[in-house]
C-alpha cells in the first residue's frame, strides 16, 4: 500500500457514457497527478494539482475533466470517450516544496472504452 | 527533444543472480532521480531516488548509481528473486522553467526472473 488510493479498480464504458474515476491519498501531500498508461509508452503526464489549483494541463482533450476538491481527492469526470483512450489511468501524488519530489501512485484504473 | 530512455526492453535474470538495469538521461538540468518497480496489475511503486550530488545511493538489496559525465543511471539487484519480476522506471526530474511538478519517464525494463 502507497497510501493513494483510487476507485473504480476496471472501468469498462461506452462512447456515449459518462463516468468518473477517483483518487484519494493519505500521505498529507499537496500536490495530486493524473497520468496515462498504454502498453510499451512511457507514462504521459494529464494534470497536476497544486494546493488544489491545477497548474498544468498537459493538452489533454476537454473530454477528459480533472477535479481537485480539497489536497486529499482527485477526480477524472470522462465523457464521450474514444476507444484510443483505452489505458491504465494512474494517480500520484507528492509533497512540492519538500526536499523529496518523489511521487507516490495509486494501483491505476484499468479502462476500456467500447 | 530532451528524454529518458532504456537500453534493455527485456531483461532475463536467473534468480540468484544480480541484475543491473540501465537508463541515459538527456537533461543535463536534472538533479533528481527516481527508480520505480511496476508489478502486473499495480502502480508504479518507489524503489530508491538519488540526487545529482551523489554518484551512488544504496537500499535494502539496490543500489543506484548516477554517472553524470556520460547521463547515465542503472539500478543494481542483488540476488534477485522472483518477487523481482517486474518493469522498471526511471524518472528524471528534468528541472526547466516548465517543468514544475513534472517527472518525465522512460518506457521501461521488463524484468524476468528465472528458476
Amino acid at each position: 500500500e502507497t497510501g493513494v488510493t483510487q476507485t473504480p479498480r476496471h472501468l469498462v464504458m461506452g462512447m456515449t457514457n459518462k463516468k468518473s474515476l477517483k483518487c484519494e491519498q493519505h500521505l498529507g501531500h499537496n500536490a495530486m497527478y493524473w497520468y496515462k498508461q498504454s502498453a510499451k509508452k512511457p507514462l504521459e503526464l494529464m494534470f497536476v494539482y497544486s494546493l488544489e489549483e491545477r497548474v498544468e494541463n498537459n493538452s489533454v482533450p476537454s473530454r477528459f475533466s480533472p477535479e481537485c476538491p480539497n489536497s486529499s481527492h482527485l477526480f477524472l469526470h470522462l465523457h464521450t470517450l474514444q476507444p484510443e483512450d483505452s489505458a491504465l489511468y494512474l494517480c500520484a501524488s507528492s509533497q512540492e516544496g519538500s526536499s523529496q519530489e518523489t511521487q507516490y501512485f495509486g494501483p491505476g484504473t484499468r479502462l476500456l472504452v467500447l | 527533444g530532451e528524454s529518458v530512455g532504456l537500453h534493455l526492453p527485456t531483461l532475463s535474470v536467473q534468480e540468484g543472480d544480480n541484475s543491473i538495469i540501465n537508463c541515459a538521461y538527456s537533461n543535463s538540468a536534472s538533479d533528481y532521480f527516481i527508480w520505480y518497480k511496476q508489478e502486473s496489475g499495480k502502480g508504479p511503486q518507489f524503489i530508491i531516488d538519488i540526487r545529482s550530488n551523489m554518484d551512488k545511493r544504496q537500499g535494502q538489496r539496490v543500489t543506484v548509481l548516477l554517472n553524470k559525465t556520460v547521463k547515465h543511471l542503472s539500478l543494481q539487484i542483488a540476488a534477485t528473486q522472483p518477487g523481482d519480476s517486474a518493469v522498471y522506471f526511471c524518472a528524471e526530474n528534468g528541472e526547466t522553467t516548465d517543468s514544475w511538478g513534472k517527472l518525465q519517464f522512460g518506457a521501461g525494463t521488463q524484468v524476468v526472473v528465472t528458476p
